[in-house]
C-alpha cells in the first residue's frame, strides 16, 4: 500500500499570501492517479486537481498542482478568505485508493 | 453533471449492521464506478471499496473485506453500502463518490468527482 504523507500538518497564513502544500509518497505514483481535494467543515471533499496538475471544472487558476514520482505540490498563489480549509492528496495504485492525512490552511 | 444524494443519519448498536444509500441522477448507476469512503471525527479520508463497471462487481479494501458489501439497484439508480459487525470505532461520516472508468477497463480515471453529501453513522450502546 502506498502511503501519502502531507506536510505541514497546519499552515497559518494571511489572506493574499502564497500557500505551498506538500504530498510525499512512500513509492512512485503515476501522475495520472494523483489528485487534490479541498474540504470545509461539514462538507464533502471537492475535487481541485487531477492528473497531478489539471484543474477541475470551475476551480480558480490561483490553484495549481505540480510534481512527479514521489513528490507532489499544491500551490495556492494568493489566498482568498474562502480558501481556508483542509486539503488532501489522493493516489490510486493496484486497485487501492489512499489519501494523505491532510493539511489544514488556517487564518493567521 | 451527475448528482449523488445519500440517506440520512443512522444510530446503531455495536454488533449490528448499517445500510447507507446513494441515489444517482443521470445514467444507470452501474455505469458509474461508485466508491464508498469514510471519515472518522477529526480524521482523514479512508477508501472502503467501490463498484467496477467492467467487472460488474465491487472491490474492497483489505481492512473491510468480509464486513462490507456494496450493491446497487438499477431500477432506482441507487447504490448501497452495508457494513456489518459494527464497532464503536465505525462511528464516522460515510461518503459515496463517483470514480469514472475507461470504457471496458478496470482502470479508473484516477479521481473522485462528485461526492455525496455524507451520512453520519454513530455506533452507540
Amino acid at each position: 500500500e502506498i502511503v501519502l504523507t502531507q506536510s505541514p500538518g497546519t499552515l497559518s497564513l494571511s489572506p493574499g499570501e502564497r500557500a505551498t502544500l506538500s504530498c510525499r509518497a512512500s513509492q512512485s505514483v503515476s501522475s495520472t492517479f494523483l489528485a487534490w481535494y479541498q474540504q470545509k467543515p461539514g462538507q464533502a471533499p471537492r475535487l481541485l486537481i487531477f492528473g497531478a496538475s489539471t484543474r477541475a471544472a470551475g476551480i480558480p487558476d490561483r490553484f495549481s498542482g505540480s510534481g512527479s514520482g514521489t513528490d507532489f505540490t499544491l500551490t495556492i498563489s494568493r489566498l482568498e478568505p474562502e480558501d481556508f480549509a483542509v486539503y488532501y492528496c489522493q493516489q490510486y495504485d493496484s486497485s487501492l485508493w489512499t489519501f494523505g492525512q491532510g493539511t489544514k490552511v488556517e487564518i493567521k | 453533471q451527475v448528482q449523488l444524494v445519500q440517506s440520512g443519519t443512522e444510530v446503531k448498536k455495536p454488533g449490528s449492521s448499517v445500510k447507507v444509500s446513494c441515489k444517482a441522477s443521470g445514467r444507470s448507476v452501474n455505469s458509474y464506478g461508485i466508491s464508498w469512503l469514510r471519515q472518522a471525527p477529526g480524521q482523514g479520508l479512508e477508501w472502503m471499496g467501490g463498484f467496477i463497471p467492467m467487472l460488474g462487481t465491487a472491490k474492497y479494501a483489505q481492512k473491510f473485506q468480509g464486513r462490507v458489501t456494496i450493491t446497487s439497484d438499477e431500477s432506482t439508480s441507487t447504490a448501497y453500502m452495508e457494513l456489518g459487525s459494527l464497532r464503536f470505532e465505525d462511528s464516522a461520516v460515510y461518503f459515496c463518490a463517483k470514480a469514472s472508468y475507461y470504457y471496458g477497463s478496470e482502470t479508473p480515471y484516477g479521481w473522485f468527482d462528485p461526492w455525496g453529501q455524507g451520512t453520519l453513522v454513530t455506533v452507540s450502546s
